[in-house]
């Protein structure tokens, strides 16, 4: 059975730093794409970055470039998410997904999730 | 304000069938074939119900199905279900400097 387990999250101050990872068990995980999507609360779905199963070609949205680092350890079938200068705006629950393929190194669909973890960034 | 845009709600009895619809522009929607719908019930994580516009992933049931007209993309439920009251998000491939974007959301109350 597919499984991911996301842990890491917890409460931050504005400015802060915190490092997510989601352990992946049950399939061949360098051989896929990865993403992390998050959810603030009460709000919907917002794609956060992806990699490819190498880790070699990873792609950001706007809103983390430049704070945020995704990475993966094939070696222990972990991904991770660095997060730095984190904002209140960055308050949601954040998920890792995987995909089937990648499209411009892109990856897409995401399935399946894990159970997500919950970040609050607030003083 | 999301990139896609849906209806907010949609309703329907149980065994009838609903449409939600997704609206992008030529650069999403229109432009690429990599449209992905979720459901999420509350406090659970999403599940992928379609993805390449209109493929269903093993194990979804054959009762939602997936199209795209221009730059709108629809997901049908037939004969609904209560268990398919949920929240519907979809999500496309998109040429802006975010590639990935969803859409608000749209609740669904199985009546």
């Amino acid at each position: 059975e597919v499984q991911l387990l996301e842990s890491g999250g917890g409460l931050v101050q504005p400015g802060g730093s915190l490092r997510l990872s989601c352990a992946a068990s049950g399939f061949t995980f360098s051989s896929y794409a990865m993403s992390w999507v998050r959810q603030a609360p009460g709000k919907g779905l917002e794609w956060v970055s992806g990699l490819s199963g190498s880790g070699g070609n990873t792609h950001y949205a706007d809103s983390v470039k430049g704070r945020f680092t995704i990475s993966r350890d094939n070696s222990k079938n972990t991904l991770f998410l660095q997060m730095n200068s984190l904002r209140a705006e960055d308050t949601a629950v954040y998920y890792c997904a995987r995909s089937y393929y990648a499209i411009f190194g892109v990856p897409i669909p995401f399935d399946p999730w894990g159970q997500g973890t919950l970040v609050s960034v607030s003083s | 304000q999301s990139a896609l845009t849906q209806p907010a709600s949609v309703s329907g009895s149980p065994g009838q069938s609903i449409t939600i619809s997704c609206t992008g522009t030529s650069g999403d929607i229109g432009g690429y074939n990599y449209v992905s719908w979720y459901h999420q019930h509350p406090g659970k994580a999403p599940k992928l119900m379609i993805y390449d516009v209109s493929n269903r992933p093993s194990g979804v049931s054959n009762r939602f199905s997936g199209s795209k007209s221009g730059n709108t993309a629809s997901l049908t439920i037939s004969g609904l279900q209560a268990e398919d009251e949920a929240d519907y998000y979809c999500s496309s491939y998109t040429s802006s400097s975010t590639p990935v974007v969803f859409g608000g959301g749209t609740k669904l109350t199985v009546l």
